[in-house]
């Protein structure tokens, strides 16, 4: 499978606790993105990656939230201290950055589900 | 800032009909617009991708039009079938890089 994937897929833990997720992007994709969907609305974007570095934060990303891509490849994101305001479906894209400066669409992973007690 | 709605937001029709699902942007200034499927728990599969300068596309049964100087696009469906039903998501990008900035989606049920 060439596609994105996300594991784990679905996530229950108890408020307080922590969590990570992680992503897998397309091989040849050098763009990482992190998304957060709540029922009933479209995703949000949170943060995204170029190769290892990340270049933007949304303010939906709190002090508790923390993203990494430390060898460029799979990217990890981690929620401290969860709350039940954290629930909702986590969703990972990647797209790849071309030499002439032109930015190709974003595929996305499945979702890691997250449900905060 | 960028935000986008969908009208309706939710749709039931019997299969076979054509319907139009509605996307409005509030800054022109994009870079493209995609229309995305996604299914219940699952993630995002996109349908159509339209540039800035293209004012429509065309898939099989579907056609996504653009009138960015309005703000507007529209998804047409043709046709429709029951495994058409999903949520339909509209998202603009404003510029090389730039993170989608996504609708809330329309919820379409075509009925046998």
């Amino acid at each position: 499978d060439t596609g994105v994937s996300q594991n784990p897929r679905h996530k229950i833990t108890k408020r307080g606790q922590n969590v990570t997720f992680r992503c897998d992007p397309i091989s040849e994709h050098n763009r990482l993105y992190w998304y957060r969907q709540t029922l009933g609305q479209g995703p949000e974007f949170l943060t995204y990656f170029q190769n290892e570095a990340q270049l933007e934060k949304s303010r939906l990303l709190s002090d508790r939230f923390s993203a990494e891509r430390p060898k460029g490849s799979f990217s990890t994101l981690e929620i401290q201290r969860t709350e039940q305001g954290d629930s909702a479906m986590y969703l990972c894209a990647s797209s790849r950055l071309r030499s002439t400066g032109r930015v190709e669409t974003q595929y996305f992973g499945p979702g890691t589900r997250l449900l905060v007690l | 800032k960028q935000e986008v709605t969908q009208i309706p937001a939710a749709l039931s029709v019997p299969e076979g009909e054509n319907l139009v699902l509605n996307c409005s942007f509030t800054d022109s200034a994009i870079y493209n617009l995609q229309w995305f499927r996604q299914d219940p728990g699952k993630g995002l599969t996109s349908l159509l991708l339209i540039q800035s300068s293209q004012r429509e596309q065309t898939s099989g049964r579907l056609n996504a039009s653009l009138d960015k100087s309005s703000g507007r696009s529209t998804l047409y469906i043709a046709a429709s079938q029951p495994g058409d039903s999903a949520t339909y998501l509209c998202a603009v990008r404003r510029n090389y890089g730039q993170n989608f900035v996504f609708g809330p989606g329309t919820r379409l049920s075509v009925l046998p």
